[in-house]
């Protein structure tokens, strides 16, 4: 079944410990993305990759960071949280091209930041 | 500045009462328009793309179309299954790339 796995779905930390929620496609897509949602603001890109190893920063970059060793992963890493990154975090990939590929979307992380 | 906005923010209806929800955008350089179905706990699913205004498509219940100004998901005869929130994101020309904005979505509710 094609999917788009994230990992953990929900986590509770605290201030400052790092954490690392997961991405796995099983498409073969080249492009993958992250994004947060938060009420009344919607859907908004953090970062994204167009291939392995090609990673760019989406509208909101500040407080997060990305790598694309393998065309299937694409981890988002917190090296410091703080509560304002409380968010639901979704993880997306499509095929390359233009960009009017439709993105197909992981279930979601809930991170709640102490 | 590119903007996308949705309305109403949230809808009921009973069912197999037939309404439209609106997607409208003022954007330079429009490539396409999505329309996302997201349930509960749940990532966007992806529905229809749109590229050019005259354009419909349709899906079981749902026929999105598209003008120059907006986009309209009408629902014809609900059912509580349909009940979810309906994203739309207009890809949009920017610089050399393309760009992604989403609207905030429409919260449907249909009512046995």
């Amino acid at each position: 079944e094609a999917q788009v796995t994230q990992n953990p779905r929900y986590l509770i930390t605290v201030t400052g410990k790092k954490l690392t929620v997961t991405c796995s496609q099983n498409m073969n897509h080249e492009y993958m993305s992250w994004y947060r949602q938060d009420p009344g603001l919607g859907l908004r890109q953090i970062y994204y990759s167009m291939n392995v190893e090609v990673t760019d920063k989406g509208d909101v970059p500040e407080g997060y960071k990305v790598s694309r060793k393998e065309k299937r992963n694409f981890p988002l890493i917190l090296e410091s949280p703080s509560p304002n990154q409380t968010s639901l975090y979704f993880c997306a990939s499509r095929y390359s091209g233009g960009g009017n590929q439709p993105q197909h979307f992981g279930d979601g992380t809930r991170l709640s930041i102490l | 500045e590119d903007q996308v906005t949705q309305s109403p923010e949230a809808l009921r209806l009973q069912e197999g009462e037939s309404s439209s929800l609106n997607c409208s955008y003022t954007v330079s350089g429009l490539r396409g328009l999505f329309w996302y179905r997201q349930d509960p706990g749940k990532g966007p699913e992806f529905l229809f793309t749109l590229y050019s205004a005259g354009e419909e498509k349709e899906k079981e219940r749902l026929k999105a179309t598209l003008t120059k100004k907006e986009s309209f998901l009408h629902i014809t005869a609900p059912k509580p299954e349909d009940s979810a929130t309906y994203l739309c994101a207009v890809l949009l020309r920017a610089g050399n790339n393309r760009k992604l904005i989403w609207g905030l979505g429409t919260s449907l509710a249909v009512n046995p």
